[in-house]
């Protein structure tokens, strides 16, 4: 099953901060953070393993909640480049293959 | 390390036709992903390969799309009998097991469009 992503959408002006989770029904091994902007592939900001290893930007910073089966992104001093729509994409144990949530919309404003 | 590329970038098709596309993997990743994306979508799982090995196929994919990766370095995805359903971006991404956080990489994708 997919993924659901909240917030579908965010507005914030330049140098606020925003959170975006990521809540799967099934147990994970593994979630990974990508941003895509309009036209372009997917880029890869952070991964987070069960266990607690963890792999991303030095600007990026995210959370994994291994038993509410849940992941947050954490963005803060937000610039313009950080427009985009972000994806989790969820690893299953045994899958290997990665579930994209429907993803969230982010926008900033000068 | 180019990353990953793909090939052609736009692809516009009469429906009935057959489309191979290809995807170059960034150099000594031995897994590779195929995802198709429509729009407002997030990418969803089509086929990957460890190697020359295709590990998995999505149930959603019919039997008029095929990929191979036979020397376990490039890889190329055909849809045969093309229908307008198909068109959609088709992403290609990489990674490697030798690392502990195997992150997968994406190409630029190749647009479909079945007219």
């Amino acid at each position: 099953q997919q993924p659901v992503q909240s917030p579908q959408a965010v507005i914030l002006r330049e140098g606020e901060d925003a959170v975006i989770n990521c809540s799967s029904s099934k147990a994970l091994y593994s979630v990974h953070w990508y941003r895509q902007k309009h036209g372009e592939a997917p880029v890869f900001l952070m991964i987070l393993l069960k266990g607690g290893e963890q792999k991303g930007h030095e600007k990026i910073s995210a959370s994994f909640n291994e038993k509410k089966q849940q992941s947050s992104l954490y963005l803060t001093a937000s610039q313009l480049s950080y427009s985009g729509t972000y994806f989790c994409g969820t690893e299953n144990f045994g899958n290997e293959k990665l579930t994209f949530g429907t993803g969230t919309r982010l926008t900033i404003i000068p | 390390d180019t990353g990953v590329s793909q090939d052609p970038r736009h692809k516009i098709t009469k429906r009935g036709q057959n489309v191979t596309f290809r995807c170059d993997p960034i150099s000594e990743h031995n897994r590779l992903y195929w995802y198709r994306q429509t729009l407002g979508q997030g990418p969803e799982f089509l086929t990957y390969f460890q190697n020359e090995a295709q590990l998995e196929k999505s149930r959603l994919l019919s039997d008029r799309f095929s990929a191979e990766r036979p020397k376990g370095s490039f890889s190329t995805l055909e849809i045969q009998r093309t229908e307008q359903g198909d068109s959609a971006m088709y992403l290609c991404a990489s990674s490697s097991i030798r690392d502990t956080t195997y992150e997968q990489y994406f190409g630029p994708g190749t647009r479909l469009t079945v007219t």
